[in-house]
């Protein structure tokens, strides 16, 4: 297995830009999970999915991030408009329910 | 919600020595406590986990303690390598929410 794939690695963007971040979760898993992590923050769960539908989305910091899982193999997590106090490594992270959560090699988002 | 402190913020130790990292947690409910070790520039990656009907649980070098008492849970790495060094993480969840301790930056000296 593959495990759990994210692109881009690294994204470089000016403010006010739309930013798609894609994860593919480790087939045969149905939780998926967004996080971000910041020196000052630490890991914060952003969103949880289970079977492809959002159960937890507490941690999406405003109404400019959102995020889909059309199906059990793709999410995707939109920034728009994007600011500075973004920058930050966004993880991936899938798991079947009740068991541990492996992690993506995440997005490192840098917005200028 | 659950809370997860974990101390030290840093731990130095000389190779071949042992290393302790100890998570206290607030929900009694939690039942299932995962440790995390992330290089630098790497995604965490798991290396132990206890649930809450296991006081002790050994993988090689590695162990983890978990007393429900008192809320606390510890990892011991021995016989220390320099392949240790990095940000460890501890964790805990009553399902499927994971609440992270702060982590801790072990460097092993040669």
């Amino acid at each position: 297995d593959a495990g759990v794939i994210q692109s881009p690695r690294h994204e470089v963007t000016e403010m006010g830009q739309e930013v798609t971040l894609r994860c593919k979760p480790i087939s045969g898993h149905n939780s998926l999970f967004w996080y971000r992590q910041t020196m000052m923050r630490g890991l914060e769960l952003l969103i949880y999915f289970n079977n492809n539908v959002p159960i937890d989305d507490s941690g999406m910091p405003e109404d400019r991030f959102s995020a889909k899982m059309p199906n059990a193999s793709f999410s995707t997590l939109k920034i728009q408009p994007s600011e500075p106090r973004d920058s930050a490594v966004y993880f991936c992270a899938s798991s079947l329910v009740g068991n541990e959560q492996y992690f993506g090699p995440g997005t490192r988002l840098t917005v200028t | 919600g659950e809370n997860v402190e974990q101390h030290p913020s840093t731990l130095s130790v000389q190779e071949g020595d042992s290393a302790v990292i100890k998570c206290t947690y607030s929900d009694s409910a939690s039942n299932y406590f995962p440790w995390y070790k992330q290089e630098l520039g790497k995604r965490p990656q798991l290396i132990i986990d206890i649930r809450s009907n296991v006081g002790e649980k050994k993988d090689q070098r590695i162990a983890v303690t978990l007393n429900k008492t008192a809320k606390h849970f510890s990892l011991h790495i021995t016989e220390t390598q320099p392949e240790d060094s990095a940000v460890y993480f501890c964790a805990g969840t009553d399902d499927y929410k994971l609440s992270f301790g702060a982590g801790t930056t072990v460097t092993v000296r040669a």
